[in-house]
């Protein structure tokens, strides 16, 4: 199946700062990926994706970039705010499956 | 409001003792899920419903079992709880299957057996 690894475990950033957190995944078939925030007590939620036959995509200060080649994918986040603070998880999946395999998650601190 | 609801929120059990965790969209949504969280570990599937009458085994099943016997309805039950089963769970759906599709997670249920 499935394996995805996401680094760091953890990240403390200044405001106003960029935050990179990086994703690889183990099958070139899987073609989906998804990136979850998780505030404090809170359940996750999508906040952006990517499908393979695109390398980025953005929405204000988020990005996201994929290189198939090297099975990776990573979530950009720029000018950070308080308030970007939480757990985030990315995820791989294949079309027409339906398991979503998520990676252990990234907890960022984006201190004042 | 769309929304996925799930039931009980907190709960502390103990060891043996069956419960049933209840999960319901208001989405018409045809995929269910349950996840379980734990520190360092993310999120794990437990199990998964693409329809009606039809359950797959996630990367977790041990000591779960569930059922979809309405579109809307998909509970989890541990008929023996154990202590490594102390958790946070989530329920989730999606319209039609996890990829491709944004997953809708429930608040979560903090299980705890003692």
């Amino acid at each position: 199946g499935e394996n995805v690894e996401q680094h760091p475990s953890t990240l403390s950033v200044q405001e106003g700062d960029s935050a990179v957190i990086k994703c690889t995944y183990s099958d070139s078939a899987s073609n989906y990926f998804p990136w979850y925030k998780q505030e404090l007590g809170k359940r996750p939620q999508l906040i952006i994706d990517i499908r393979s036959n695109v390398g980025e995509k953005k929405d204000q200060r988020i990005a996201v970039t994929l290189n198939k080649t090297a099975k990776h994918f990573s979530l950009h986040i720029t000018e950070t705010q308080p308030e970007d603070s939480a757990v985030y998880f990315c995820a791989a999946s294949m079309k027409g499956y339906s398991t979503l395999t998520f990676g252990k998650g990234t907890m960022l601190l984006v201190s004042p | 409001e769309a929304q996925v609801t799930q039931n009980p929120r907190y709960l502390i059990t103990v060891t043996g003792k069956k419960l049933t965790v209840t999960c319901s969209q208001n989405m018409n949504h045809e995929y269910m899920s349950w996840y379980r969280q734990d520190p360092g570990l993310g999120l794990r599937q437990i199990y998964y419903s693409m329809n009606v009458e039809v359950t797959d085994k996630g990367d977790v099943p041990e000591g779960y079992k569930v059922s979809r016997k309405e579109k809307r309805n998909f509970p989890l039950i541990l008929e023996s709880p154990s202590p490594n089963q102390t958790s946070l769970y989530f329920c989730a759906s999606s319209p039609t299957g996890a990829s491709g599709n944004t997953i809708y997670f429930g608040e979560g249920s903090w299980l705890t057996v003692v």
